[in-house]
């Protein structure tokens, strides 16, 4: 079975640009989370939806990222405009459920760095 | 204030020694969750286990066992006859049982283990 899926793996673009990252996460799951690390803060969470509804947004940074889910096999991340302080990896996650019942299971990530 | 502390940042041993990561939660629910994710140098965070909040039994599985101390707070990590390929970042992670919080996951620092041919 495949794992999470991110896209794209390395992105490098330059302050003021718009970036977005993809997440597929493993069919049949109903819980996704987007996470970012950082040597700084470590693994901070971002957001997280249940069913394709965001159920806890308090960790996004401020108004410049947004993440959406239009349907159970899709996930975005944008950032819009990128800042050189948004350089991290950003791991999405999935789980079959809302309760900690369930383990995470994480894709790749996605190393983004903003110049 | 953190819910996981992982007081070692970094451990060296060499192969075949023993080791011990720790970690300590802290929560105020009845019922959560632990959990133990291995990074290795390649990044990806891998799923060891979940333990559950009435389920103090240790469990052992292969040259990994887990030591699940409710009294203390405390789920520490065992490798046995530690071996090169073991060498990673651990995280331990908590899930509370209920509330606006459920379902996400608080993770510690990490520990940096090295393990030395």
């Amino acid at each position: 079975d495949a794992g999470v899926i991110q896209s794209p793996r390395h992105e490098v673009t330059e302050m003021g640009q718009e970036v977005t990252l993809r997440c597929k996460p493993i069919s049949g799951h109903n819980s996704l989370f987007w996470y970012r690390q950082t040597m700084m803060r470590g693994l901070e969470l971002l957001i997280y939806f249940n069913n394709n509804v965001p159920i806890d947004d308090s960790g996004m940074p401020e108004d410049r990222f947004s993440a959406k889910m239009p349907n159970a096999s899709f996930s975005t991340l944008k950032i819009q405009p990128s800042e050189p302080r948004d350089s991290a990896v950003y791991f999405c996650a999935s789980s079959e459920g809302d309760r900690g019942t369930y383990e995470q299971y994480f894709g790749p990530g996605t190393r983004l760095t903003v110049t | 204030a953190q819910k996981v502390t992982q007081a070692q940042t970094e451990i060296s041993v060499v192969e075949k020694e023993d080791v011990t990561l720790d970690c300590v939660y802290e929560t105020r629910d009845t019922t959560y969750y632990l959990f133990w994710y291995k990074q290795p140098p390649s990044g990806e965070l891998v799923f060891l286990i979940r333990r559950n909040s009435f389920d103090e039994q240790n469990e052992i599985s292969g040259r990994y066992s887990w030591n699940f101390q409710k009294s203390t707070s405390s789920f520490n990590f065992t490798i046995t006859a530690s071996q090169v390929v073991d060498s990673a970042v651990y995280f331990c992670a908590l899930s509370e049982g209920g509330g606006s919080t459920l379902g996400r996951l608080y993770f510690g620092r990490g520990t940096q283990l090295t393990v030395w041919p």
